[in-house]
This record gives C-alpha cells, sequence and structure tokens, in this order.
C-alpha cells in the first residue's frame, strides 16, 4: 500500500497570503488529522476529519481550515498567513475506529516558510 | 486525555539497552498507551502500543506496571539510527490521541 502523501513537500509564502495543503491518505483510512510542527510548540493538533466531517479540533485560530472529501483526501487552509506560520504541516491518516492497535500513518509533511 | 512527562533528552552508546519511561498518573481505565519515533523533518512512526504488562515486536518492548501510572519504552542493542525524538501518547482505542508532548531526544554516540 501506498503510504500517506502530502503535497507540496516545500512552500514559501508572504505574509498575508493564503496558502492550501493537500494530504492524500493511505487507501481505506476514513480519518485524516494535521499537526503543526514548530521548535518552539512541537507536534500540534490542528483537527481531524472522518467521513467528510471535522471530528475533533485542536486550539488554533480560525484562519486555519480544513476540509475532506468523500475519497478521504483531505485539504488545509491557512488564510493571512503570519511570519508564526512558518512551520512543518504533517497530516496522518489511520483505519477505522474499532481495531485493536489504534496507530497513526504519518506523511513527510510540507515545510512551510512564511517571508 | 492524559498528561504524559518524559525525559527531555537522554544519551547513549550503540550496541546498549536504552529504557525511556513515561509518566502518566491520570491515565483512565480505557487508555492505551502508544509510542512514536520521529526522525528530523519526517513524520513520526509508530513504534509500540500496549494496554498492561509487557508488550514486544520487532522493534521494541513496552513494560506497563499493574498501576499503568507510568510505561518504559525499552530499545535493545541501539545504533546511530536510533537517533530521534521519542513520543509517548496516552489515549482511548477508537478515541483520539491529540498530545504529543515534548517527546524525548535520544542521542546515540558511536
Amino acid at each position: 500500500k501506498a503510504g500517506v502523501t502530502q503535497t507540496p513537500r516545500y512552500l514559501i509564502k508572504t505574509r498575508g497570503q493564503q496558502v492550501t495543503l493537500s494530504c492524500s491518505p493511505i487507501s481505506g483510512h476514513r480519518s485524516v488529522s494535521w499537526y503543526q510542527q514548530t521548535p518552539g510548540q512541537g507536534l500540534q493538533f490542528l483537527f481531524e476529519y472522518f467521513s467528510e466531517t471535522q471530528r475533533n479540533k485542536g486550539n488554533f485560530p480560525g484562519r486555519f481550515s480544513g476540509r475532506q472529501f468523500s475519497n478521504s483526501r483531505s485539504e488545509m487552509n491557512v488564510s493571512t498567513l503570519e511570519l508564526g506560520d512558518s512551520a512543518l504541516y504533517l497530516c496522518a491518516s489511520r483505519p477505522d475506529t474499532g481495531t485493536s492497535v489504534d496507530e497513526q500513518y504519518f506523511g513527510p509533511g510540507t515545510r512551510l516558510t512564511v517571508t | 486525555l492524559a498528561k504524559t512527562t518524559q525525559p527531555i533528552s537522554m544519551d547513549s552508546y550503540e550496541g546498549q539497552e536504552v529504557n525511556i519511561t513515561c509518566s502518566h498518573n491520570n491515565i483512565a481505565t480505557n487508555d492505551y498507551i502508544t509510542w512514536y519515533q520521529q526522525f528530523p523533518s519526517q513524520g513520526p512512526r509508530f513504534i509500540i502500543q500496549g494496554y498492561k504488562t509487557k508488550v514486544t515486536n520487532e522493534v521494541a518492548s513496552l513494560f506497563i506496571p499493574a498501576d499503568r501510572k507510568s510505561s518504559t519504552l525499552s530499545l535493545p542493542r541501539v545504533s546511530l539510527s536510533d537517533t530521534a525524538v521519542y513520543y509517548c501518547l496516552v489515549g482511548a482505542i477508537g478515541g483520539f490521541k491529540t498530545i504529543f508532548g515534548a517527546g524525548t531526544r535520544l542521542f546515540v554516540k558511536a
């Protein structure tokens, strides 16, 4: 099975712009989550989508939004970019709930730099 | 979600066994303990998961005492490539583990 893929891998944007990141989960996985990782704050949960519905949300401002499509692919959008949004954005997918081992499969991440 | 506490960093030498302990005093009855490994500029990778006693796979062992208030990840005979950050998470199966914490930075020396 192919792993979780994220596009683009690297991105440079200017403050005030908006950006959309894409994530394709492992085939058959319906849950997709997004994380932001920075040296100062570590790995922070943004939100989780399951069957096109946002199921969990972290403590981020409304500038951060996401969605999931019927094929489970997910996009994350950040509007009005700030310098502090520079980070590695990670996407993770996992199988449906009810499995005996509840592991998340992470993609390689998108490195966003805001200048 | 139960809060976890781990050492910030650890050093070891190649060939040694490394034990990383995680404290989770408020673990709930239906919570499992999961460990992830992360290399720089990569996403975390699942290592092992357990509920109680001992779990072993080809990569590591996880020891969980009867009171489940802590757990120990054991990496046998580490190599330089085991240098990474190790995260301990606690949460219910089918629930969602959203808090990774700071993790433990393991540095393996030659």
